[in-house]
This record gives structure tokens, sequence and C-alpha cells, in this order.
């Protein structure tokens, strides 16, 4: 079953605009990890950020996370077209088995 | 980042027969695999672990009869989807990786049954 919600479920921007992803989840998590899923192909990994962690950076993307909350946000700034995909948020906790629960994803279309 | 080969990529089968998909990591070992399924504008959804050298452990809902799942060895885990019929037709992703660490995904097979 699905740990995470993700919304908004869908997004449209045009080029140079910012997007943001929410995740929520519901049981305690060792880390929440972000993924993004081109068309018709496998996942590629984003940001891994751990349970005792609130923010971490990587290029153009920034992650937060608010454990009392359970919630976490993905936001890419400055987007590209080539930021248009799906993109999953995933917990890795012990409730799961320590197995990855995916979220349902946003699918983000960034219009040049 | 290490590298997860899945092969192949599509496959159309008639209804009845079986299909393998394979699963490699090309530079690591991975005494543990997964398989999801996903569906058209949807989630992964697991449908088991693959240990290597034992039993696969199958999520609930997912026939094991029906999913095979062999992982001889450290780098090649394989599903195969007997008797496939048209509502096995999916999306399959295989990910490999270690505890509280990125995991890797396989590129994913589109399985068509007709």
């Amino acid at each position: 079953s699905q740990q995470g919600e993700e919304d908004p479920q869908a997004l449209s921007i045009q080029e140079g605009e910012n997007a943001t992803m929410n995740c929520s989840y519901k049981t305690s998590i060792n880390n929440l990890q972000w993924y993004r899923q081109n068309s018709g192909r496998g996942l590629v990994h984003l940001i891994l950020i751990r349970s005792n962690e609130r923010e971490k950076h990587s290029g153009r993307l920034r992650v937060t996370l608010d454990t009392s909350k359970k919630s976490s946000s993905l936001l890419i700034t400055a987007s590209r077209a080539a930021d248009t995909a799906s993109y999953f948020c995933a917990t890795e906790g012990r409730a799961a088995g320590n197995k990855l629960t995916f979220g349902g994803g946003t699918r983000v279309l960034v219009k040049p | 980042g290490a590298v997860v080969s899945q092969h192949p990529s599509w496959v159309i089968c008639k209804s009845g027969t079986s299909v393998k998909i394979e699963c490699r990591s090309l530079d690591f070992q991975a005494t543990t695999m997964f398989w999801y399924r996903q569906f058209p504008k949807q989630s992964l959804m697991l449908m088991a672990t693959s240990n290597e050298g034992s039993k696969a452990t199958y999520e609930q809902g997912v026939e094991k009869d029906k999913f095979l799942i062999n992982h001889a060895s450290l780098t090649l885990s394989t599903l195969t989807v007997t008797s496939a019929h048209p509502e096995d037709s999916s999306f399959y992703i295989c990910s490999a990786g270690s505890l509280n660490t990125e995991a890797f995904f396989g590129q994913g097979t589109r399985l068509t049954v007709v």
C-alpha cells in the first residue's frame, strides 16, 4: 500500500518558474527520497533526506522534511522544459520492513 | 552511481505464454532486489523482494506462482510472468540498493499481453 500522498497530482508551469510539490506520509521513517521518472522509463534518484535532517539542496533542487508534520516538499527552481517528468517521493522506515514505499507522484509539465 | 540493467525494455507476448524479465546489477553485488509494477499514470507498487540464495518475499495480494522470482547470483534477479494474460500487461521495474541509501532502478520493462 502507498504510504505517501503527493500533491498536486499534476502541475503545469512556464519555463523559468519554480515548481513545488508536497509529500505526506503516515508512519515514522528512516529517510525520505525523491525520484524522477520520465515517461516509460525507470526512476532516477534525486535526493535522500534522513529523518534527522531538515533541508537538503542539490543544484536547482531543494528538499525539506518536517517530521512533526510527516511531510516533505521538493522545490525545483528556474524550471526547464527538460524537467518535465513525474516526481515521486518514497519513504523508508521500519513499519514497512525498511522497504521503499512510494507516493502517488506529481506529473510536472514545463512549457517552453 | 551504480547501474542496474533491466532487459528486455519491452516485450509483446501471446496470452498463455510465459515471459522472463532480467535485472542485473552491473557494478555492485545486490543481495536484495525489488520488483515493482506500475500501471499508466500511477505509482510504483512493490510486488516482491528478491533475496539472493533464498525464496522471494511477496507482498500481500501478489501471486507467487504467477510471478516467479529467482535470485541465483549476487548480480542477477529474474521475474517470470507465467501464463500471462492481458491483465498482466503493465510496466515492471526492478531496483537494488542498501538500507538507508538511494535505490538504483532498472530501465523498466513494458509488457503487453495480446
